[in-house]
């Protein structure tokens, strides 16, 4: 049974550019979250999604950044004109169900370099 | 505004003593506290919780133990071993919210040495 699959592990970008960051949850999950980690800072909440809904977005800014979780296919982490500030791990967690706070299962996360 | 806060950025013990991980929450909303241990290049996977209605909570070498009213939780590891090593994150749950979002503190790294 495969974990949370994230790629790229790596990505660069130079500012202004787009970043798309992937998510494949763990078989049978239909709930994503995404997370942020700036350097030398803990995890932060960005968003939380079932398949094709947003539920909770109260973590994301408010610009250039976008998610989404289709029907099929991976989840998308979606960052327009990226700024330098947007360098950090960007992790995804998946679960089973709704109510779950220790039942997340998290990726290996994606580096987001901007130079 | 940190809610979630681990003071020490690292500790070291040595192999077989006890490491004591501590952590302070200011949201007296929070209902529910993890710890999660992260190894380099891999995502953090949850070690062991506690809810606000217990003060301790044991599962094998770790204990979590939970304060209310200083707002401290602590996790003790007993006895310590060097695949221990790693950064360990408490997080935090808020009352009302029952899916996974998390406030996580900055992390501790812990290093256990032969």
């Amino acid at each position: 049974n495969a974990g949370v699959m994230q790629n790229p592990r790596h990505l660069v970008r130079r500012r202004g550019q787009e970043a798309r960051l992937r998510c494949s949850p763990m078989k049978g999950h239909s709930h994503v979250y995404w997370y942020r980690q700036l350097p030398e800072e803990g995890l932060k909440f960005m968003v939380y999604l079932q398949k094709e809904n947003i539920i909770d977005e109260s973590g994301m800014p408010k610009e250039r950044f976008s998610a989404e979780f289709p029907k099929e296919g991976p989840s998308i982490l979606r960052i327009q004109q990226v700024v330098r500030g947007d360098s950090a791990a960007y992790f995804c967690a998946s679960s089973p169900y709704r109510d779950t706070n220790e039942k997340l299962f998290f990726g290996s996360g994606t580096q987001l370099s901007v130079l | 505004d940190q809610q979630v806060k681990q003071n020490s950025p690292s500790l070291s013990v040595q192999e077989g003593r006890i490491s004591i991980l501590n952590c302070d929450y200011t949201n007296s909303m929070f209902d529910y506290f993890l710890w999660y241990k992260k190894y380099p290049a891999e995502g953090p996977t949850f070690l062991i919780s506690i809810s606000s209605i217990k003060d301790k909570n044991e599962d094998g070498r770790f204990t979590v133990f939970l304060n209310k009213s200083a707002k401290h939780l602590s996790l003790h590891i007993v006895p310590s071993q060097p695949g221990d090593s790693a950064v360990y994150f408490c997080a935090a749950s808020a009352s009302g919210t029952s899916y996974g979002k998390l406030t996580f503190g900055q992390g501790t790294i812990l290093t256990v040495h032969p």
